[in-house]
């Protein structure tokens, strides 16, 4: 079975760009969330989505951060512009449901580590 | 606002032995509590859960235990071994899964040979 697939990898960026990044997550799962680590931290939940709809986005900085779920499969998170701050690495993650016996059991991508200069 | 917290940035172990992590929280909305273990440059992989219902689960070296009571929970690994070398995040739920998993900062297991 194939994992959530993140891209770019890493990417490297002044403050004031834009960048994308794309997660195709494991086939079937119906919810997907990005998550934010900033070094030393654990992760932090910007964005979860229930199929293409959003189910919590109150974490998510949305003067500077979209993300979106077209048909409920791939999804991309976009900031614009980015600050230092925004340093980091974004992790996709899917899972089958919630709410069932296998609740919480999230799988994660690779991430992708963003480094704004 | 830390609700989860592992106060231990680091843990060094001997081979052989028992490592045990502790995690803290303070929201008493969490019914479900994982740990994942993390290895550089690689996502999260879940590792084990308890639901709040339990106070004990085992799944070969690894046991978590949970006191509802202290707001506290462990992980016990034994015997401890080098692959066990990572970085675990304890993480809770509540709701049900509705929400996301709220995570702790992680501590940084070294297993030493």
């Amino acid at each position: 079975e194939a994992g959530v697939a993140q891209s770019p990898r890493y990417k490297i960026i002044e403050k004031r760009q834009s960048v994308a990044f794309w997660c195709n997550p494991i086939s079937g799962h119906a919810t997907l969330y990005w998550y934010q680590q900033i070094l030393g931290q654990g992760p932090k939940l910007l964005i979860q989505f229930q199929n293409n709809g959003v189910v919590d986005d109150s974490q998510l900085p949305k003067d500077r951060f979209s993300a979106e779920r077209l048909k409920g499969v791939d999804s991309t998170l976009k900031i614009q512009p980015a600050k230092l701050e925004d340093s980091a690495v974004y992790l996709c993650a899917s899972s089958s449901q919630f709410g069932g016996p296998n609740t919480g059991e999230l799988f994660f991508g690779e991430g992708s580590r963003l480094t704004v200069l | 606002d830390q609700q989860v917290k592992q106060n231990s940035p680091s843990l060094s172990v001997q081979e052989g032995r028992i490592s045990i992590l502790n995690c803290d929280y303070t929201n008493s909305m969490f019914d479900y509590f994982l740990w994942y273990k993390k290895y550089p440059a690689e996502g999260p992989t879940f590792l084990i859960s308890i639901s709040s219902i339990k106070d004990k689960n085992e799944d070969g070296r690894f046991t978590v235990f949970l006191n509802k009571s202290a707001k506290h929970l462990s992980l016990h690994i034994v015997p401890s071994q080098p692959g066990d070398s990572a970085v675990y995040f304890c993480a809770a739920l509540r709701g049900g899964g509705a929400d996301g998993l709220t995570f702790g900062k992680g501590t940084h297991l070294i297993i030493q040979p």
